[in-house]
């Protein structure tokens, strides 16, 4: 099976600028995350989907960060404003239902100037 | 979910068997331990989880000890291609996944 796609992999922007990272998760997929890892860190969660619904997004920073997952597949992860503390690399991840294993992209390191 | 423990990094050397132990002394009934890798640059790998018994696959074996407080993932004969960090991830149904700083393994020829 084809695994989940990120995009970009990588983005330079200036502070205060937007910025958008879009995942496709694994067809057949309910359940689809985003973690943002900062370096020498482990992943942490920002916010879980079931299906299009976002069922816990208790870590997202809500003035700066949103995050869509139309028709219950793909996602888009927005910042707007971004600052300097926003650089890490943010990381997708899908799962057939919330107790399988999850399925990681390969992420999209973000470096705000 | 419970806490875990594991060290900060390790070195196997190249076809020896690599054990990366993991304590979860306050582990409950219903959780279960999860094993994930990460190398340079990708995203986290499943790699194996178990509740009481211990597991294996194709990839790694998972061994649980007998009062649950602590766990060994054994990779059979490393590669150089297993250097990775190793996250051990106590979780109980309907909770999230929540990794910890992980052990960095080195496998060196």
């Amino acid at each position: 099976e084809a695994g989940v796609v990120q995009s970009p992999r990588y983005k330079i922007i200036e502070k205060k600028q937007p910025v958008a990272f879009w995942c496709n998760p694994i067809s057949g997929h309910n359940t689809l995350y985003w973690y943002l890892q900062n370096l020498g860190q482990g992943p942490e969660l920002l916010i879980r989907y079931e299906n299009e619904e976002a069922v816990d997004d208790s870590q997202l920073p809500k003035d700066r960060f949103s995050a869509e997952r139309l028709k219950g597949v793909d996602s888009t992860l927005k910042i707007q404003p971004a600052e300097l503390g926003d650089s890490a690399v943010y990381l997708c991840a899908s799962s057939r239902n919330y107790n399988s294993p999850l399925h990681f992209g390969n992420g999209t390191r973000l470096t705000v100037t | 979910d419970a806490k875990t423990t594991q060290p900060t990094s390790m070195d196997c050397a190249e076809g020896r068997a690599a054990n990366l132990p993991c304590n979860h002394s306050t582990i409950s009934g219903n959780e279960y331990v999860y094993w994930y890798r990460q190398i340079h640059s990708q995203g986290p790998q499943y790699i194996i989880h178990g509740l009481k018994n211990n597991e294996t696959n194709e990839m790694a074996s998972l061994i649980i000890t007998e009062d649950r407080k602590s766990s060994t993932l054994i990779l059979p004969h490393a590669t150089l291609r297993d250097t990775a960090v190793y996250y051990c991830i106590v979780r109980v149904e309907d909770n999230d996944m929540r990794f910890g700083a992980g052990t960095r393994l080195t496998v060196k020829p």
